[in-house]
């Protein structure tokens, strides 16, 4: 079976300030691992993916993450935060075999000025 | 890009009635469409997924009868929460994958439906 865990529900930073959001996976076949950010009252945009290749993927508004095998981790990270990025952020990993994404429980991230 | 479109994106209706909800792919067929339900402040929860031309498959919990869903063509599927209930109310959210079913499709989301059962 595949989960994600989604550590700490809220995160706060101050604008400008490097923001890390950090997941761990369980997957018993190689993951296929997803990072969506919702803004409220909305549905979810794919911020990035990883399937397989280059462990560290670049995705949409600077963020990035990190596919670590020896870690059962993908964190997702973003040199220096905007206002903007306020948002709850999901993690998920896809089903083996089929493309149905199991989501983590969220994690709200805030900015301050 | 590709483009779900969901429709309504709220609705409150009465405890005892019907609500539909559309979702719709504007410029790429999907023969799969997924129905999530999120709840306040929660992740979001697979109820089911629709195949166009076929029954939809429910996840564990679901009650099919009272969460219909259909699938009439590649571009529009339906979820209907029949005889609402106030635990009911939920944000619903559909998504499709824009390339087909294979595992790694990013999935495209609509913008969701609040429903709120009074």
């Amino acid at each position: 079976a595949q989960s994600v865990t989604q550590l700490g529900s809220h995160v706060s930073v101050s604008e400008g300030a490097l923001v890390l959001l950090r997941c761990n996976y369980s997957s018993s076949v190689p993951p296929y691992l997803f990072w969506y950010v919702q803004y409220p009252n909305q549905g979810l945009q794919l911020l990035l993916k990883y399937t397989t290749g280059a462990t560290l993927v670049k995705g949409i508004n600077g963020f990035e993450a990190e596919f670590k095998k020896s870690e059962t981790s993908f964190h997702l990270t973003k040199p220096s935060a905007h206002m903007s990025d306020a948002a709850e952020y999901f993690c998920a990993v896809a089903l083996a075999y089929t493309d149905k994404l199991i989501f983590g429980t969220g994690t709200r991230l805030q900015v301050f000025p | 890009g590709a483009v779900v479109s969901q429709h309504p994106s709220w609705v409150i209706c009465k405890s005892g009635t019907s609500v539909k909800i559309e979702c719709r792919s504007l410029d790429f067929q999907a023969t799969t469409m997924f129905w999530y339900r999120q709840f306040p402040k929660q992740s979001l929860m697979l109820m089911a997924t629709s195949n166009e031309g076929s029954k939809a498959t429910y996840e564990q919990g679901v009650e099919k009868d009272k969460f219909l869903i259909n699938h009439a063509s590649l571009t529009l599927s339906t979820l209907t929460v029949t005889s609402a209930h106030p635990e009911d109310s939920s944000f619903y959210i559909c998504s499709a994958p824009i390339r087909g079913s294979n595992r790694g499709s990013p999935l495209h989301f609509g913008n969701g439906t609040r429903l709120t059962v009074t």
